[in-house]
């Protein structure tokens, strides 16, 4: 079992520039989040998906944030223009459906730079 | 939502017994008590969650108070890879209802 893959591992971009975090769920796990995790700020939700439907965004900061996931095996995280507070580590977790109690099981995280 | 309170942080002495208090003293009647723990440069993983009963599995053990307003992560004997961040989180009861990480408690562990 491969676990949660994300890509790339680390991306340092530029202010302003577009930045996309791919993510691919564990296979068969019908839920999908993405966190955000900064010192000042902890560990935060973004979004997530229930069967590729995103059933709370309520964490995304801002309209420079967008998530897709056009199927069930494939998600992305967009910033669009990025800026330098949206440095943070970015992890992607998936959970098996059933019960939301199941565990969820994270990614290794993509380390983003923007300067 | 009900929060949880833990100390900042712990040591222990490696192969001894270790006890991580979490307090939630506005814990619901529907909220779960998870705990992940997060190694360092990866991402958090699961060790347990418990709802009233106390709880087992390979990895620790989950001692819940009778009146569910704290509770005990219990790793049995303590190795250096257990050093991590280890996090109480009240879950809601509702299927979409999400998992809120707070601070953590850091664990060191000594050799």
């Amino acid at each position: 079992d491969a676990g949660v893959i994300q890509s790339p591992r680390h991306e340092v971009t530029e202010m302003g520039q577009e930045v996309t975090l791919r993510c691919k769920p564990i296979s068969g796990h019908n839920s999908l989040f993405w966190y955000r995790q900064t010192m000042m700020r902890g560990l935060e939700l973004l979004i997530y998906f229930n069967n590729n439907v995103p059933i709370d965004d309520s964490g995304m900061p801002e309209d420079r944030f967008s998530a897709k996931m056009p199927n069930a095996s494939f998600s992305t995280l967009k910033i669009q223009p990025s800026e330098p507070r949206d440095s943070a580590v970015y992890f992607c977790a998936s959970r098996q459906g059933g019960h939301p109690n199941n565990e969820q099981f994270f990614g290794p995280g993509t380390r983003l730079t923007v300067l | 939502d009900a929060k949880t309170t833990q100390p900042n942080s712990m040591e222990s002495n490696e192969e001894e017994p270790v006890h991580l208090p979490c307090n939630h003293s506005t814990i619901s009647g529907t909220d779960y008590i998870h705990w992940y723990r997060q190694l360092p440069s990866q991402g958090p993983e699961y060790v347990i969650h418990g709802l009233t009963s106390n709880v087992n599995n390979r990895m620790a053990s989950l001692a819940i108070a009778e009146d569910r307003k704290s509770s005990t992560l219990i790793l049995h004997r303590a190795t250096l890879r257990d050093a991590a961040v280890y996090y109480c989180i009240l879950r809601r009861t509702g299927a979409n209802s999400k998992l809120t990480f707070g601070k953590g408690i850091t664990l060191s562990v000594r050799p």
